[in-house]
């Protein structure tokens, strides 16, 4: 158990929905990281928060966005959806900004799929 | 830009066999290095890590070398058990965005290990 939790596990909407996916970081941590996991495109960096900031972007769509609030947990709004967005979301923390030796823990995904 | 090549999967090894994960990099400045393990079902566990070139880092009876000359960070292990079934990324961070790190994922080496 890294100490990361998302929720919901599991997540089945249609076309053209919003949905929101929440994570809770460790105790401590201060950085969220969101990644998207899928068959084609394998596990890509979204978005970073640190301390309620936005830190790095990555290959995040427009019809995403994020936030991470005072008490450090975050949630991650995708809308619009299209099939195409069905994957593992993983939510990921870290203890300080985001240096490159800095260790990411993963929490256990939130599988969405677009009907 | 950064980018990380692993060995395409699947591998399948019986008990007692050695393992080679291959992996190398294309980085600019001073990446880290990780190894990622991903249990069915689980999020990313960090295995391993090095921060700087000539670094072993080792874990659970696996190990890698941090090979600047080579540009690598190839996964070993002696000895493989069936619990080491799992897919294995190889990840690279490095503080290349202006705020942040940006962190890199390989595409995943599934390993089955038989009895």
């Amino acid at each position: 158990d890294s100490g990361v939790t998302q929720t919901p596990k599991h997540l089945i909407t249609a076309t053209g929905q919003r949905v929101t996916l929440r994570c809770s970081p460790r105790s401590g941590d201060l950085s969220v990281y969101w990644y998207q996991q899928s068959l084609d495109q394998g596990l890509q960096f979204l978005i970073q928060y640190y301390n309620g900031e936005e830190r790095a972007k990555g290959n995040i769509l427009e019809r995403f966005s994020a936030q991470q609030f005072p008490d450090l947990h975050s949630e991650l709004n995708l809308s619009s959806l299209e099939l195409g967005d069905s994957a593992l979301y993983f939510c990921a923390s870290s203890v300080w900004w985001g240096g490159s030796t800095d260790t990411q823990y993963f929490g256990p995904g939130t599988r969405l799929t677009v009907l | 830009g950064n980018s990380v090549t692993q060995m395409e999967g699947p591998v399948t090894l019986s008990e007692e066999a050695f393992l080679t994960i291959n992996c190398t990099y294309t980085a600019t400045g001073y990446p880290s290095l990780f190894w990622y393990v991903q249990y069915p079902g689980e999020g990313l566990q960090l295995l391993l890590k090095a921060t700087k070139a000539d670094d072993k880092g080792s874990n659970k009876g696996f190990e890698a070398t941090y090979r600047k000359e080579t540009t690598s960070f190839h996964l070993e292990k002696g000895s493989v058990q069936v619990s080491d079934s799992a897919v294995y990324f190889c990840a690279l961070g490095n503080n290349d965005m202006p705020l942040g790190v940006d962190m890199r994922f390989g595409a995943g080496t599934r390993l089955t290990v038989k009895p």
